[in-house]
């Protein structure tokens, strides 16, 4: 099954914990993309890669980081220093990242304990 | 003024009537419009997307893009309960990133 896989699910975070979010895509596609929503939002980019070993913020970067070590795989972290985290994130890989179609995983809702 | 602006509604409309939403953007320089469809508490899913001006119809749905007002829409017809979402504009910028800006998002409500 080709796709984009994001786990968990939902996530809950505790004060001053960094969490992390995976992101996985078997469609072979060069660029990757992480997205969050808020609650009646459209969605504000995070950070984005366009090829492994290279990534470049986003409109809301502060807070976050991420890695791009393998094609495949597109990981988030959610540090302590993102002080309103609770939102929908959602990952996306295209396969030309100067214009091809950007597909979604089922997203990560993360809450605060 | 938005990058990419929208109504965000609620549209109402009757089954079976044709529902239109429409969708400004700001960069003229734009090149890739791109409708998404997201139903509560999931992910977007692709729709339509159109790159050259005029009309592209994909079976009930049909994009239309007018780049020199700088507006994009979508018509639905034969609107079934099913189409309640909420849609979303999403539009590729003049610069070579592959980002995407995406409008607030529409929301649909179709009656029975």
């Amino acid at each position: 099954d080709g796709g984009i896989t994001q786990s968990p699910k939902y996530l809950f975070r505790k004060e001053g914990q960094n969490v992390t979010l995976s992101c996985e895509q078997n469609l072979n596609h060069d660029a990757m993309y992480w997205y969050r929503q808020d609650p009646g939002q459209g969605l504000r980019l995070i950070y984005y890669s366009q090829i492994v070993n290279d990534f470049q913020k986003g409109d809301i970067a502060e807070g976050y980081s991420v890695s791009r070590e393998k094609k495949e795989s597109f990981p988030l972290t959610v540090t302590s220093a993102q002080k309103n985290p609770t939102a929908f994130y959602l990952c996306a890989s295209s396969g030309i990242a100067g214009g091809d179609i950007q597909y979604f995983g089922a997203g990560t809702r993360l809450s605060v304990l | 003024q938005k990058e990419v602006e929208q109504n965000s509604g609620p549209l109402s409309v009757p089954e079976g009537a044709i529902a239109s939403l429409n969708c400004t953007y700001s960069d003229r320089g734009s090149q890739s419009f791109f409708w998404y469809r997201q139903y509560s508490g999931k992910s977007p899913e692709l729709i339509m997307f159109i790159y050259s001006n005029g009309d592209k119809e994909d079976g009930r749905f049909t994009a239309q893009l007018n780049k020199a007002s700088q507006y994009v829409s979508l018509l639905i017809r034969d609107s079934q309960p099913s189409d309640s979402a909420t849609y979303l504009c999403a539009v590729h910028g003049s610069s070579n990133t592959g980002k995407l800006i995406f409008g607030q998002g529409t929301t649909l409500q179709v009656k029975p």
